[in-house]
């Protein structure tokens, strides 16, 4: 089955820097990557996905980037500020067609703290 | 308001009393989808629903039940708790596992964290 392996698990930054977390994922089959971000004391929210048919992909502050090749994915903030200071998911999952029911794997999670 | 809703947000409880949590969605959602979350070991999907009367185990189904009635319901049973279910829980949905814009991204609740003593 699909495995997403994530890197940093913590990563400190000084505010208005750029924070970039990585993943890789296993299975090659695997066509949605969303990015999840974990607020203390609320569950995960998204905040940017991609599909397999787009490498790159950029909202405001956040892009994520895809090499399929490679079968990796990763999470760039640019201008870093205290307000996003949280714990980061990354997910893969296969499509349909592949024997899959949509289901997300996640990588273990980037603590990322932002420092004023 | 969009939402997923559980209940209950605590609780601290002791081995092999049955306990349920439940999670309600007001979004008409066809997919839902409990997920146990552990220091180290990120987000497990513990079992998920695709629709009504529809469920199925996920990665860590051991000493859970689910059941899917209804539409918006989708609660978590453990029969006989024990502590290595002391975690946080938390429930998601989406409109489909599959729509025909590709995949639609999940929303999740606000978590649950049980304690087994």
């Amino acid at each position: 089955g699909e495995n997403v392996e994530q890197h940093p698990s913590t990563l400190s930054v000084q505010e208005g820097d750029s924070a970039v977390i990585k993943c890789t994922y296993s299975d090659s089959a695997s066509n949605y990557f969303p990015w999840y971000k974990q607020e203390l004391g609320k569950g995960p929210q998204l905040i940017i996905d991609i599909r397999s048919n787009v490498g790159e992909k950029k909202d405001q502050r956040i892009a994520v980037t895809l090499n399929k090749t490679a079968k990796h994915f990763s999470l760039h903030i640019t201008e870093t500020q205290p307000e996003d200071s949280a714990v980061y998911f990354c997910a893969a999952s296969r499509p349909r067609l592949a024997g899959s029911q949509g289901n997300l794997i996640f990588g273990k999670g980037t603590k990322l703290s932002v420092k004023p | 308001e969009a939402q997923v809703t559980q209940n209950p947000r605590y609780l601290i409880t002791v081995t092999g009393k049955k306990l349920t949590v439940t999670c309600s969605q007001n979004m008409n959602h066809e997919y839902m989808s409990w997920y146990r979350q552990d220091p180290g070991l990120g987000l497990r999907q513990i079992y998920y629903s695709m629709n009504v009367e529809v469920t199925d185990k996920g990665d860590v189904p051991e000493g859970y039940k689910v059941s899917r009635k209804e539409k918006r319901n989708f609660p978590l049973i453990l029969e006989s708790p024990s502590p290595n279910q002391t975690s946080l829980y938390f429930c998601a949905s989406s409109f489909s596992a599959y729509a025909r814009t590709g995949k639609q991204p999940q929303h999740f609740g606000d978590g649950t964290r049980l304690s087994i003593l």
